[in-house]
């Protein structure tokens, strides 16, 4: 199994929702990141896990709440969003977080396309 | 100056002809390059890595990398229709808090016309 896999794809939410991106993948990877991307931009880094601990927090607004299980799987709680918080949000992974060579490959979900109302 | 980037699109070749794409970056203690095709719509989808000087070859795809000059580059021969697509070439960094971090240029729009 190769595949990053995410749901929902589509999530439409008020203001004042709470709701969860969720995000799986079974290659044994040990790194995992959550990404937001909006129209015509490249992706931006949000978080990294690494050994299912937080690695990296991009200084990104607390009603954005990431969370990591088990190695396998990757949620985003979301609560309290803005309507400027609409953009699709990647999951991707690694085989371990490193400075360089193969195993720092990553490989992206689908995303889920986030609007916030 | 940005830590990555990449030349200005949209770029628009015939199809069969070689498509090329450039990306430079700042950062000279980078370690890892990778170029990932994005489709509109669509999540990026990683089809070239290079990590040591030289070109590197995956069927119609060749990555080429000069790290003196700062310098990435992915050749697309015999270019077709189903090219057409976002090319974002990223980038590791060295260590510290680029550890692991891929940073992304701001991506060139490539059109492949029959």
């Amino acid at each position: 199994d190769t595949e990053v896999t995410q749901t929902p794809k589509h999530l439409v939410m008020g203001m004042t929702n709470k709701k969860s991106l969720k995000c799986e993948q079974h290659m044994g990877h040990r790194a995992m990141y959550w990404y937001k991307q909006k129209a015509k931009k490249p992706p931006e880094l949000m978080f990294v896990y690494s050994y299912e601990k937080l690695s990296i927090n991009e200084s990104v607004p607390s009603r954005f709440s990431p969370e990591c299980p088990n190695s396998s799987l990757l949620n985003l709680h979301l609560h309290a969003l803005q309507p400027e918080d609409s953009a699709l949000y990647l999951c991707a992974s690694s085989p371990v977080r490193t400075s360089g060579g193969k195993n720092n490959e990553q490989f992206f979900g689908p995303g889920t396309r986030l609007t916030v109302l | 100056q940005k830590e990555v980037e990449q030349n200005s699109g949209p770029l628009s070749v015939p199809e069969g002809a070689i498509a090329s794409l450039n990306c430079t970056y700042s950062d000279r203690g980078s370690q890892s390059f990778f170029w990932y095709r994005q489709y509109s719509g669509k999540s990026p989808e990683l089809i070239m890595s290079i990590y040591s000087n030289g070109d590197k070859e995956d069927g119609r795809f060749t990555a080429q990398l000069n790290k003196a000059s700062q310098y990435v580059s992915l050749l697309i021969r015999d270019s077709q229709p189903s090219d057409s697509a976002t090319y974002l070439c990223a980038i590791t960094g060295a260590g510290g808090t680029s550890y692991g971090k891929l940073t992304f240029g701001q991506g060139t729009i490539l059109t492949v016309h029959p």
